[in-house]
């Protein structure tokens, strides 16, 4: 089993709708959750650290559940420029050092 | 203006020659890394580094190296033993190194685009 999974897509989506992508996880002793977003042949920039007790910045929201072992990420009001790659990044707990583990990312499309 | 830099943006090599990919950071971070990212795929982690002159295999580090003789700076050497050198290579940096905790979060630099010939 893959230690971190996503959904490829794409997700198809018309401008103003809401979408929700999920990202699981194998290590139970995940410490930390990221959103990532990354541009078509761009590096992956920060969208939001997750926290247990979920997290909003604006039309993002990014939620954990601990006992199922994902992570999600909801789009409200989707707008053209959400058009991106949306990467879920893990780190595991392992002998002291936290190297993130990448999901293969979620592929999302705004159409007008 | 602080940032990763990564040097160059588009890389051309011939079949058996090795080739230095740059990434240099003015952030004060003790902590950084090699990706690569193939079409559709992920990241994987080739090397990282938590401290200066310490710097530890990843996922896929095999026809690699590496060296961190100072805090700001992490090449990677793309060898000719890699078979499949082609790819989008990427170069991240985080605050902290072994003091670090999982809430560290990393930045990445615009990356290499390197193509075998």
């Amino acid at each position: 089993r893959k230690e971190v999974e996503q959904d490829p897509g794409p997700f198809n989506v018309p401008e103003g709708a809401t979408v929700a992508f999920n990202c699981t996880y194998s290590n139970s002793a995940s410490q930390s959750f990221f959103w990532y977003r990354q541009d078509c042949r761009k590096e992956p920039k920060l969208l939001m650290s997750v926290y247990s007790s979920g997290n909003e910045d604006g039309r993002f929201t990014a939620q954990l559940n601990r006992a199922s072992q994902y992570i999600s990420l909801l789009i409200r009001d989707s707008k053209l420029s959400d058009s991106a790659t949306y990467l879920c990044v893990v780190n595991p707990a392992s002998g002291g050092s936290y190297i993130p583990t990448f999901g293969r990312g979620t592929s999302l499309i705004v159409h007008p | 203006d602080g940032g990763i830099t990564q040097s160059p943006k588009y890389l051309f090599r011939k079949e058996g020659q090795n080739v230095t990919l740059s990434c240099e950071q003015n952030l004060n971070h003790d902590a950084m890394y090699w990706y690569r990212q193939d079409p559709g795929q992920g990241l994987r982690l080739i090397y990282y580094s938590q401290i200066v002159n310490d710097f530890q295999k990843g996922d896929i580090a095999e026809g690699y190296s590496v060296s961190r003789e100072k805090k700001e700076s992490f090449p990677l050497t793309v060898t000719s033993a890699q078979k499949n050198p082609t790819a989008f290579y990427l170069c991240a940096s985080s605050i902290d190194g072994l003091a670090g905790g999982p809430t560290d979060t990393q930045y990445f630099g615009p990356g290499t685009r390197l193509t075998v010939l």
